[in-house]
């Protein structure tokens, strides 16, 4: 099974729509991270977490919001959608500590935006 | 602030062709460097990195070495494969907040 999953993994939806994107981990990491991704613009973070009561934004956090149920879980909510958040959306995470560790990446969710 | 600017692609060679992917950072301190390489309809796997100066990741047959002095972290391969066609993205890491900063990406295509 994979390490770190997401779902749904596509998703259609209409603007002003509220929408939860989840994730799931089993890598026992602390450090969760939200980022979306979109053509020629490489990867922008939305919001990181560092454990359940730990979070921060992200360089693109508004129109979104993250709940951090448990440390295995971190969801990705669009509270009313609109066309440019259309965008593959990823989850990451990685250890905890005093530097910077690799990133483990989900498969990703393709989210469209009507 | 912290960035990192990338070749822009996409980049098409043919198989057993030599690869340069160019990557540039800015950044205060000591940064890890990072290359992630993202498949077709998956998420990003890292290929390699370097935490310090004159370090060299490997893996898979690429290589990158971490220079300082030119701020440069520039992937290589010496012979790709067609299977190695994927969007690789450099990025930094720096300070303790596990944050890492990405290029914006660069597309490989090798045709046969």
């Amino acid at each position: 099974d994979a390490d770190v999953t997401q779902t749904p993994r596509n998703r259609i939806t209409k603007t002003g729509k509220r929408i939860m994107l989840e994730c799931s981990q089993t890598k026992g990491h602390d450090r969760m991270y939200w980022y979306r991704q979109d053509p020629g613009l490489g990867l922008r973070l939305i919001y990181y977490s560092f454990d359940v009561k730990d979070i921060n934004k992200g360089e693109i956090s508004d129109g979104y919001s993250v709940s951090r149920q448990a440390q295995a879980k971190f969801s990705l909510s669009l509270e009313s959608a609109i066309p440019n958040q259309t965008a593959l959306y990823f989850c990451a995470t990685s250890e905890n500590g005093g530097k910077t560790y690799e990133q483990y990446f989900g498969p990703g969710t393709r989210l469209t935006v009507t | 602030g912290n960035s990192v600017t990338q070749m822009e692609g996409p980049v098409t060679l043919s198989e057993e062709a030599f690869l340069t992917i160019n990557c540039t950072y800015t950044a205060t301190g000591y940064p890890s460097l990072f290359w992630y390489v993202q498949y077709p309809g998956e998420g990003l796997q890292l290929l390699l990195k370097a935490t310090k100066a004159d370090d060299k990741g490997s893996n898979k047959g690429f290589e990158a070495t971490y220079r300082k002095e030119t701020t440069s972290f520039h992937l290589e391969k010496g012979s790709v494969q067609v299977s190695d066609s994927a969007v690789y993205f450099c990025a930094l890491g720096s300070g303790n907040t596990g944050k890492l900063i990405f290029g914006q990406g660069t597309t490989l295509q090798v045709k046969p």
